[in-house]
């Protein structure tokens, strides 16, 4: 069974500050993706990365890939009260477009 | 396009009764996917289509589930008879092959 743990689980910051989000997984993915979810909504697709070590911004966004294609990073950058959320990660096993979603984390960032 | 919709937005229901979701996927979108979200298990696959066809129902919980997709455009998640566990958001996805657009979900609560 396909497992992805993301950290931390809670995150709670102020305005303008620095973060990174984590998902880690024993298992490879062919595509990796990062959601955004706010409440009483589905989750937004951010981006989908697919090249081991792959790096992609998205204005204050930045994701990575792991060269083995197994964990995943997401870094925010003078994080912003919009930005607040539950971040999902998700993975798909090669030739398959059937995704299994990280634990997830709930990002707040205060005025 | 007016994304993935979803319907009801909310049922309350009461135990033993048949519950009936619905979904309408975007479309010229060939997958569309079933997710259940609860706080203690997150999302979790359901069950995913492929022009129509189920292709996986594995994380279908029990008999008790059903999904059926009639024809490119609709989607019906049936569960019978309805649970008190059962109570969770549903959400219905589509995607053209990679990166899922979600629907706005169900939230069910079984009395």
């Amino acid at each position: 069974t396909q497992l992805l743990e993301q950290s931390p689980q809670f995150l709670s910051i102020q305005e303008g500050e620095n973060l990174t989000v984590y998902c880690n997984s024993s298992s490879v993915f062919s595509s990796l993706q990062w959601y955004r979810q706010e409440p009483g909504e589905g989750p937004v697709l951010l981006v989908t990365v697919v090249t081991g070590g792959e790096v992609k911004k998205l204005k204050r966004l930045t994701f990575q890939f792991g060269d083995a294609r197994k964990d995943s990073s997401l870094h925010i950058t003078a994080a912003q009260p919009g930005d607040t959320g539950l971040y999902l990660c998700a993975g798909a096993a090669s030739g398959t477009y059937k995704y299994i979603f990280g634990t997830g984390t709930r990002l707040k960032v205060l005025a | 396009d007016a994304g993935v919709i979803q319907s009801p937005r909310h049922e309350v229901t009461e135990m033993g009764q048949e519950v009936t979701l619905r979904c309408k996927p975007i479309s010229g979108h060939d997958y569309l996917f079933w997710y259940r979200q609860t706080m203690m298990r997150g999302l979790e696959l359901l069950i995913y289509f492929n022009n129509n066809v189920p292709i996986d129902d594995s994380g279908m919980p029990e008999d008790r589930f059903s999904a059926k997709m009639p024809n490119a455009s609709f989607s019906t998640l049936k569960i019978q008879p309805s649970e008190p566990r059962d109570s969770a958001v549903y959400f219905c996805a589509s995607s053209p092959g990679s990166g899922y657009t979600f629907g706005s979900g169900t939230r069910l609560t079984v009395v």
